[in-house]
């Protein structure tokens, strides 16, 4: 579970589609996490999702899981300034009690 | 419901010093809780994990004497840099486990801004 990769950084327009994307390493993760982070802020839990599934939609968030190549992206809808923030995914390992978190990405909504 | 508080928000403390960063749940009960580290633009690494009543396990690379942590009920648990250098600024998250279970969530607090001259 130590190696969870995200690109980097993301822009997009206002109004516009937001993906990001998240691969894991541990298949045997229950579920897995996003969280926003906001400058100079803690993290804040936006979804999360079992890993039996294969989508998961709530409001503007959409999570999609690859089970098979151990993949994680999270849609958001109509983009708005106050989305930009950090995206971290994390999968719990270590019997749940361990989270490891993606390297983040930074998502710049622009107006 | 389910809120970590941090405090201080932010501290600057001289080199040599050391600095207690304390974490809190608030309106729940948690018999686990994390400390992580998180570099600027960085991720968030975790350095040890706090069991209420017992020692705390530390992550590998993470110096247990370096970084004291305290689990003394099941909504406080401290983290003491002690001897701070400045090697040692960084942003500290805590987060708790809530003792109903729920799916493995855990709970942030909003981090502790540490700065060592």
């Amino acid at each position: 579970g130590e190696d969870v990769e995200q690109s980097l950084f993301l822009s997009v327009r206002e109004g516009d589609s937001s993906v990001i994307n998240c691969t894991y390493t541990d298949s045997s993760s229950t579920y897995l996490y996003w969280y926003k982070q906001e400058p100079g802020a803690g993290l804040q839990l936006l979804t999360y999702i079992f890993s039996n599934m294969d989508m998961k939609q709530d409001q503007r968030l959409t999570v999609l899981l690859n089970k098979k190549d151990k993949h994680l992206s999270l849609r958001i809808a109509d983009t708005q300034t106050g989305d930009s923030a950090i995206y971290f995914c994390a999968e719990p390992t270590g019997g749940g009690n361990q989270f490891y978190f993606g390297t983040g990405t930074s998502l710049t909504v622009i107006p | 419901g389910a809120v970590v508080s941090q405090h201080p928000s932010r501290v600057i403390c001289k080199s040599g010093t050391s600095v207690k960063i304390e974490c809190r749940s608030l309106d729940f009960q948690a018999t686990t809780m994390f400390w992580y580290r998180q570099f600027p633009k960085q991720s968030l690494m975790l350095m040890a994990t706090s069991n209420e009543g017992s020692k705390a396990t530390y992550e590998q690379g993470v110096e247990k004497d370096k970084f004291l942590i305290n689990h003394a009920s099941l909504t406080l648990s401290t983290l003491t840099v002690t001897s701070a250098h400045p090697e040692d600024s960084s942003f500290y998250i805590c987060s708790a486990r809530h003792l109903a279970g729920g799916p493995n969530e855990q709970f942030f607090g909003p981090g502790t801004r540490l700065t060592v001259l």
